[in-house]
């Protein structure tokens, strides 16, 4: 299976930072990476495929960028609507698997 | 709008059979771009894709390795849903579980609202 692993775990920030959040894949998976939010008590929520296309009717804020194993989740100026917690996916090979979670808390 | 409703029981005893059924509306089960997908997620184990059924001119399943020998997901085409089935559960099955459509890319864009499954006597 191929192994998903996101740093940092979890991270405070202040509404109005720019956080980034990466995801490392154990082996290639070209643009084969989406990117979830989650809030407690609710599924996660498709803000990002294809590493970089960002799902409709998700805020411009929102973006990501990667190839191969390396990627990365931008929010720019984050708002106090996305303090949750982010998951990468791969969806190169079955089965598909997700990274660990990235926390963003209220500093 | 797609909207996908899980149904099914929030407690099942150890060795018995968990079943959980996901009606679709807004969509078909039997649509030849989606595929049709079951995830559960506990702390300890995270965010676990357990398999897939999806239709391309006959109905195919694929299921992780990890509960292959236990699990089975049907399509209902009469009743427009799909179903999970897991045998001999243990406590390690308790999680969330989550039905969810998957478009190109294996990108979940759709989720159910999610079932506590608890197992225990």
């Amino acid at each position: 299976d191929i192994q998903m692993t996101q740093s940092p775990s979890s991270l405070s920030a202040s509404v109005g930072d720019r956080v980034t959040i990466t995801c490392r894949a154990s082996q290639s998976i070209a643009n084969y990476l989406n990117w979830y939010q989650q809030k407690p008590g609710r599924a996660p929520n498709l803000l990002i495929y294809a590493a970089s296309s960002l799902q409709s009717g998700v805020p411009s804020r929102f973006s990501g960028s990667g190839s191969g194993i390396d990627f990365t989740l931008t929010i720019n100026s984050l708002q106090p609507e996305d303090f949750a917690t982010y998951y990468c996916q791969q969806s190169h090979t079955t089965p598909w698997t997700f990274g660990q979670g990235t926390k963003v808390e209220i500093k | 709008q797609v909207q996908l409703q899980q149904s099914g029981p929030g407690l099942v005893k150890p060795s018995q059979t968990l079943s959980l059924t996901c009606a679709i509306s807004g969509d078909s089960v039997s649509s030849n771009s989606v595929t049709w997908n079951w995830i559960r997620q506990s702390p300890s184990r995270g965010l676990e894709w357990l398999g897939r059924t999806y239709y391309r001119s006959k109905w195919y399943n694929e299921y992780a390795v990890s509960v292959k020998s236990r699990i089975t997901i049907n399509a209902d085409t009469s009743k427009n849903q799909f179903s999970l089935q897991l045998d001999s559960v243990t406590p390690e099955d308790t999680a969330v579980y989550y039905c969810a459509r998957a478009l190109s890319y294996a990108r979940f864009d759709n989720w159910g609202q999610g079932t506590l499954v608890t197992v225990s006597s």
